[in-house]
């Protein structure tokens, strides 16, 4: 059975970054595209960006913002936000796609990172 | 950038009703790239409907996927009370969009 587990929650100061990691087990990142996905209190979801198993990332809307990589060693992702925010308190998600697949299929349970003064 | 309008935002219904879920997209979509996911409250979401019309491993008949181009739907045959959640239509473009949701409520 695949698991994603993410760590646990942040508290976080305006203008301070984030670092947010999602440890797979039963399979390897490196056949995997891996995807983080936020949703802010009581909104819908929103696609921030993904890693291949390249290693490669692409970026949705976050810019400079945004860093996502992994360590093959240890089956981790790493999702790092700088430059926070209040609007950035959200849930983050990460979420697995078969390659070529379309498909979030496996999810991890969420971190909640709450930004506030 | 595709975006993805899901209709309608609540629906109320009673147990053992049919379902029926509207995703349109500002332009075609292939259907291979369409997704639906289901939300409850305090969860992750769960893959139900992916390339359109597969269903998901463990995911029951009840459910289903139709739609092509820009016209996309999720039916729910006969409600049952753990179908009760929000669910949202996602599509890869460029870009991995979601539609906005639309809450399924107990009447």
């Amino acid at each position: 059975q695949v698991q994603l587990v993410q760590s646990g929650a942040e508290v976080k100061k305006p203008g301070a970054s984030v670092k947010v990691s999602c440890k797979a087990s039963a399979y390897t990142f490196t056949n995997y595209n891996l995807h983080w996905v936020r949703q802010a209190p009581g909104q819908g979801l929103e696609w921030m960006g993904i890693i291949r198993p390249s290693g490669e990332t692409a970026v949705h809307m976050f810019q400079d913002r945004l860093t996502m990589t992994r360590d093959t060693s240890t089956n981790t992702v790493f999702m790092e936000l700088s430059s926070l925010r209040s609007e950035d308190t959200a849930l983050y998600y990460c979420a697995t796609e078969p390659a070529l697949g379309y498909k979030f299929d496996y999810w991890g349970q969420g971190t909640l990172v709450t930004v506030s003064s | 950038e595709i975006v993805l309008t899901q209709s309608p935002g609540t629906l109320s219904l009673s147990p053992g009703e049919r379902a029926i879920l509207s995703c349109r997209a500002s332009q075609s979509v292939s259907s291979t790239y369409l997704a639906w996911y289901q939300q409850k409250p305090g969860q992750a979401p769960r893959l139900l409907i992916y390339g359109a019309s597969s269903r998901a491993t463990g995911i029951p008949d009840r459910f289903s996927g139709s739609g092509s181009g820009t016209d996309f739907t999720l039916t729910i045959s006969r409600l049952e009370p753990e179908d009760f959640a929000v669910y949202y239509c996602q599509q890869y473009g460029s870009s991995y969009i979601f539609g906005q949701g639309t809450k399924l409520e107990i009447k």
